[in-house]
Order: C-alpha cells, then sequence, then structure tokens
C-alpha cells in the first residue's frame, strides 16, 4: 500500500497568515494527490483534486502544487473558517486510495 | 441540490451484522463511482470500499474484505454497505462518498451515520 504522511500533525496560525501543509507518498505518485478540508462533527469537503486543481466553489486562497512524492497545500491568508483539519489522499493505486493521517490547524 | 444521506448505523454486539444504505438526489446516480469511507472516533480517514457505476466492479480494503459487501440499486438511487462478522475496530462514522469524474477524488459526501461494535 501506499502510505501518506503529512507534516506537521497540528499546526497554530493566525487569522492573515500564510500555511502551508506537506503531504509525502512512499512512492512517486505523479500528479494523483488530493486535499480535504474537515471540521468537527462534519464530512470532509474536496478542496484540490490531481495536486493543484481547485475544486469548484472553494475560494482561490486555497492552492495546491507538487508531484512525485511531494505535495503541499498552501492557505495564503488564513480566515477564521479554515480553522479545520486538512487531509491529503493518494488517487495513484484507485481505487484503493489511502488518505494521510491529517493536519489540524488551530487558532493562535 | 447534490446529496446523499446514509442511514442505518447503531449498536450492535461483536459479531452481529448491520446493513447501512445511502440515499442520492440531485445528481444521475447511476453516472457515478461510489464509495464507503470510514472514521474512527478521534482518528483519521479510511477507505472501505468502491463499486463501479454499474456495479460489476467491487473493490475492498483488506481490514473488511470477506465480511463487508458492498453493493448498489440505480433504480433507486441508493448504495448499500453489508456489514457482517463485526468488531470493535469496525467502531466509526461510515461516509458514502461520489467519485469526481475523471478525476478519482472524492467530491460528494453524505452526512454520516455512526456504528459502534460494543457488548
Amino acid at each position: 500500500d501506499i502510505q501518506m504522511t503529512q507534516s506537521p500533525s497540528s499546526l497554530s496560525a493566525s487569522v492573515g497568515d500564510r500555511v502551508t501543509i506537506t503531504c509525502r507518498a512512499s512512492q512517486s505518485i505523479s500528479s494523483y494527490l488530493n486535499w480535504y478540508q474537515q471540521k468537527p462533527g462534519k464530512a470532509p469537503k474536496l478542496l484540490i483534486y490531481a495536486a493543484s486543481s481547485l475544486q469548484s466553489g472553494v475560494p482561490s486562497r486555497f492552492s495546491g502544487s507538487g508531484s512525485g512524492t511531494d505535495f503541499t497545500l498552501t492557505i495564503s491568508s488564513l480566515q477564521p473558517e479554515d480553522f479545520a483539519t486538512y487531509y491529503c489522499q493518494q488517487s495513484y493505486s484507485t481505487p484503493r486510495i489511502t488518505f494521510g493521517q491529517g493536519t489540524r490547524l488551530e487558532i493562535k | 441540490e447534490v446529496q446523499l444521506v446514509e442511514s442505518g448505523g447503531g449498536l450492535v454486539q461483536p459479531g452481529g451484522s448491520l446493513r447501512l444504505s445511502c440515499a442520492a438526489s440531485g445528481f444521475t446516480f447511476s453516472s457515478y463511482e461510489m464509495n464507503w469511507v470510514r472514521q474512527a472516533p478521534g482518528k483519521g480517514l479510511e477507505w472501505v470500499s468502491y463499486i463501479s457505476s454499474s456495479g460489476s466492479t467491487i473493490y475492498y480494503a483488506d481490514s473488511v474484505k470477506g465480511r463487508f459487501t458492498i453493493s448498489r440499486d440505480n433504480a433507486k438511487n441508493s448504495l448499500y454497505l453489508q456489514m457482517n462478522s463485526l468488531r470493535a475496530e469496525d467502531t466509526a462514522v461510515y461516509y458514502c462518498a461520489r467519485t469526481l469524474v475523471g478525476a478519482t477524488a472524492l467530491d460528494i459526501w453524505g452526512q454520516g451515520t455512526m456504528v459502534t461494535v460494543s457488548s
């Protein structure tokens, strides 16, 4: 199985900050990488697919980059509603997809 | 409105069975691949099972293979997960999720249904 490792596991930041979350795959997955946001008690929400494509309706302050084994999710200017847990997910071995362990983004 | 609504969760004893349902609306259900994903309390996301749009192709995670069965009824716009021989480690919120066409991402998720396996 392809293992996905996110860093950091948790992060404290302030409104207006620029934040970057990293995801590393255990083998090359080309650009088959997706990002989700999950708020407490809610279902995950797709933010970015195919490493850098913004899902419809997602604010442009979210962006994704990377290919091969190393990927990043960047939030250019944190808003209050962005405090949540973020997951990366590889779809290289679809449909046997795997998720990272999550990054909890908290208010500083 | 595009929507997925799960039902059927609850408390079940170890070794017992449960059938989850997921009702789809607002889109052409028969055109989409579907998945079940679960999340144990306080833990991350784990993919459980996949079914193709026609139902002809099915995959399972190793952790549930031989115990869970995914199915769909396109005439009823519904997805199912039959769970047998349940274990304590199956305790989780179970989400149904739609595969984004051409992108192998999960673009629409239900609200989830809680399954608790305990004596």
